[in-house]
């Protein structure tokens, strides 16, 4: 089992371009969440989803959006970027919400200058 | 508001010695608390979870306790090693949600 993967490692944009970052699992979980990790901040949830084809709103989704058309496959969206979305994006996932764990994947470095 | 503070930021220690890390949260109604570990330009991998009913919980040389009554939790290391070198972060849930609360971390480095 590969567990979490994600794409790219690593990403310069400049402000305004777009891209999608791909985070897959083998795991069969039903939940998948993308987060952001900024320095002296603990990791905040962007979006998440409960099952294929359903998105939920997390923390701070502005400027982001998401898609799970299929169930090992979460996509994370920044249509206009801005430098303030500067950050290491983690992609996680888990077989159900309440009191197992979150599997992680090794992040996304973003730098949008 | 629901937070999630840990302390001390940042503890360097000599490899072999034991250290314990603090989590103080103010997350209510709480489903249960987890401690990760993430290496450098790594994701955080689980080390232990506890729910309201347990008040300790062990993984090798990491243990963990809880104190729901006063909303404290803290992981001790034992007998440290160079590849304990890494942010620990304490994370709770609220329950009923999909919430997740994220402490700012400790980072450990452990020197020879």
């Amino acid at each position: 089992n590969a567990g979490v993967t994600q794409t790219p490692k690593f990403r310069v944009l400049k402000t305004g371009q777009s891209m999608t970052l791909l985070c897959a699992q083998d795991m069969n979980h039903e939940y998948m969440y993308w987060y952001r990790q900024d320095p002296g901040m603990g990791l905040r949830l962007i979006h998440y989803s409960v099952g294929e084809g359903t998105t939920a709103k997390g923390e701070v989704p502005d400027g982001y959006n998401v898609s799970r058309l299929k169930k090992q496959n979460f996509l994370l969206g920044l249509e206009s970027a801005a430098p303030s979305q500067t950050s290491v994006y983690f992609c996680a996932s888990s077989y159900s919400g309440s009191a197992t764990e979150q599997y992680f994947g090794p992040g996304t470095r973003l730098t949008v200058t | 508001k629901n937070q999630v503070e840990q302390s001390p930021q940042s503890l360097i220690i000599l490899e072999g010695k034991n250290c314990t890390l603090q989590c103080n949260y103010t997350v209510s109604p709480f489903s249960n608390l987890r401690w990760y570990k993430q290496d450098t330009g790594r994701g955080p991998v689980s080390l232990t979870i506890m729910t309201f009913s347990e008040n300790t919980k062990s993984n090798g040389r990491y243990t963990a306790t809880l104190d729901a009554d006063t909303k404290q939790s803290s992981l001790h290391i034992t007998a440290s090693q160079l590849s304990d070198s890494a942010s620990y972060i304490c994370v709770v849930r609220l329950t009923g949600a999909n919430n997740l609360f994220f402490g700012t971390g400790t980072r450990l480095t452990v020197i020879p």
